[in-house]
């Protein structure tokens, strides 16, 4: 059964700051790898997604993905107090479109 | 297009009642997914239907849960004798089929179980 795992679980840190959030996963097979972002009390949003291992850069965020590793993450450049949520990454595997989400990392950035 | 639509926000029952959760997915996505969502065990999931045929229900309570989807506007999300454990926020979600993949989140329906 896959397994998401996400470090750290919290992080703060000052406005205009590089944030590092990373994911592991388990079951290399896996096809959809994506990160969600949550306002406290909000539905989680979809972010980015990355299918092939690589970097794909969407203004401020990035993604990377090193399926060998069973490893993604996401990079937040200039780090702003509103990016402050709940950042969920997401794997699907093969045959379904079932998501399986991780713990999340809180992240706070202060102003 | 407004989006996931979810009822009711908020439901707070007794243990032992019975609670019964809407979802209304996004017109045209034919993937329709409930997670429950706790501080502790993070958002987990539950069961997925597609084109309205249950596909993957391998999180649910098998005793307590049940979810359908009788048409491709509606699917409801059934706890039966909740228990205070079951308390959590249920999200569903939707999304149209094919490799983009991505999963449109309701806000949720909270419940809490005295």
């Amino acid at each position: 059964q896959q397994k998401v795992q996400q470090s750290p679980e919290s992080l703060i840190v000052p406005e205009g700051a590089m944030t590092s959030l990373n994911c592991t996963f388990s079951d290399s097979a896996s096809q959809y790898f994506a990160w969600y972002r949550q306002h406290s009390g909000k539905a989680p949003k979809a972010l980015m997604s990355i299918f092939s291992n690589g970097e794909k850069e969407e203004g401020r965020f990035t993604i990377h993905l090193n399926k060998a590793s069973l490893h993604f993450s996401l990079h937040i450049r200039d780090s702003q107090p509103s990016d402050s949520a709940l950042y969920l990454c997401a794997v699907r595997g093969t045959g379904n479109y079932k998501y399986v989400f991780g713990a999340g990392t809180r992240l706070k950035v202060i102003a | 297009n407004a989006g996931v639509i979810q009822t009711p926000r908020h439901k707070v029952t007794g243990k032992g009642q019975e609670a019964t959760l809407w979802c209304e997915p996004i017109s045209g996505h034919s993937a329709v997914f409930w997670y429950r969502q706790t501080i502790v065990q993070g958002l987990e999931f539950l069961t997925y239907f597609r084109n309205q045929a249950p596909i993957d229900d391998s999180g649910m309570p098998k005793e307590r849960f049940s979810a359908q989807m009788p048409n491709q506007s509606h699917s409801t999300l059934k706890i039966q004798s909740t228990q205070p454990q079951d308390s959590a926020v249920y999200l569903c979600a939707s999304s149209l089929e094919g490799n983009t993949g991505q999963l449109y989140f309701g806000e949720g329906s909270k419940l809490t179980v005295l």
